[in-house]
């Protein structure tokens, strides 16, 4: 099992839609985890950080976290193509802030008009 | 705020020749981390500083691969000699605290060994 797995893409969704991404994890003393947006040819950009159970809103994006189930999801509501590219979590894994840094390997979203 | 900054942006050589990148990362910032990412894939760390020390250096392939962070700011990742293989975008990136803190990522070099 990977040590953190993104559901397969690619995701196409219509304008306006929500988009849902989600990414599971192996190791259960994971603290901290991100979510990323990463254009074609660019370098990632930090959507959002979530540390607690729970949902966590910004603007139209949404994480949320179950660290009982192992997961973490990012919602992206009324959906814009200007949203297409791939979305990468990121997880800190173990106990200690130097805990190992895993990146999935990325769920390709394409919103259509 | 001025972002990470990176350089070469682009860097094309020889296999067997050495190569290095440099990065400055976000002002005040003391953890710095770098990555490679092929394409397709996440990236994946190769080595993490906390002010000048490597505290996390477990997937830099040593025997070719090596790294500093002299005074606690700029770092420089050097590959000699350089493989095909190598070929992938180096990412650099930069967060204000241990551990939680949220990464900001450079624009990347890309190298091409030939």
């Amino acid at each position: 099992q990977k040590e953190v797995e993104q559901n397969s893409g690619p995701l196409s969704v219509p304008e306006g839609a929500i988009a849902s991404l989600n990414c599971t994890y192996s190791d259960r003393v994971s603290q901290s985890f991100f979510w990323y947006r990463q254009y074609s040819g660019k370098s990632p950009e930090l959507i959002m950080s979530i540390y607690s159970n729970g949902d966590k809103e910004d603007g139209r994006f949404t994480a949320q976290l179950n660290k009982a189930s192992q997961y973490v999801s990012l919602l992206i509501r009324d959906s814009q193509p200007s949203d297409s590219a791939t979305y990468l979590c990121l997880i800190n894994a173990g106990g200690t802030s130097y805990g190992k840094l895993t990146f999935g390997q990325g769920t390709i979203l394409t919103v259509h008009p | 705020e001025a972002g990470v900054v990176q350089s070469p942006r682009y860097k094309i050589i020889e296999k067997k020749q050495p190569v290095a990148f440099w990065c400055n990362p976000i002002s005040g910032h003391n953890t710095l981390y770098w990555y490679l990412q092929n394409l397709g894939q996440g990236p994946e760390l190769l080595i993490r500083y906390e002010n000048e020390e490597a505290v996390d250096d477990s997937q830099l392939p040593k025997d070719r691969f090596s790294a500093e962070r002299l005074k606690g700011v700029d770092s420089t990742l050097k590959i000699q000699p350089a493989e095909l293989g190598d070929s992938a975008v180096y990412l650099c990136a930069s967060s204000s605290g241990q551990g939680y803190n949220e990464q900001f990522f450079g624009p990347g070099t890309r190298l091409t060994v030939l």
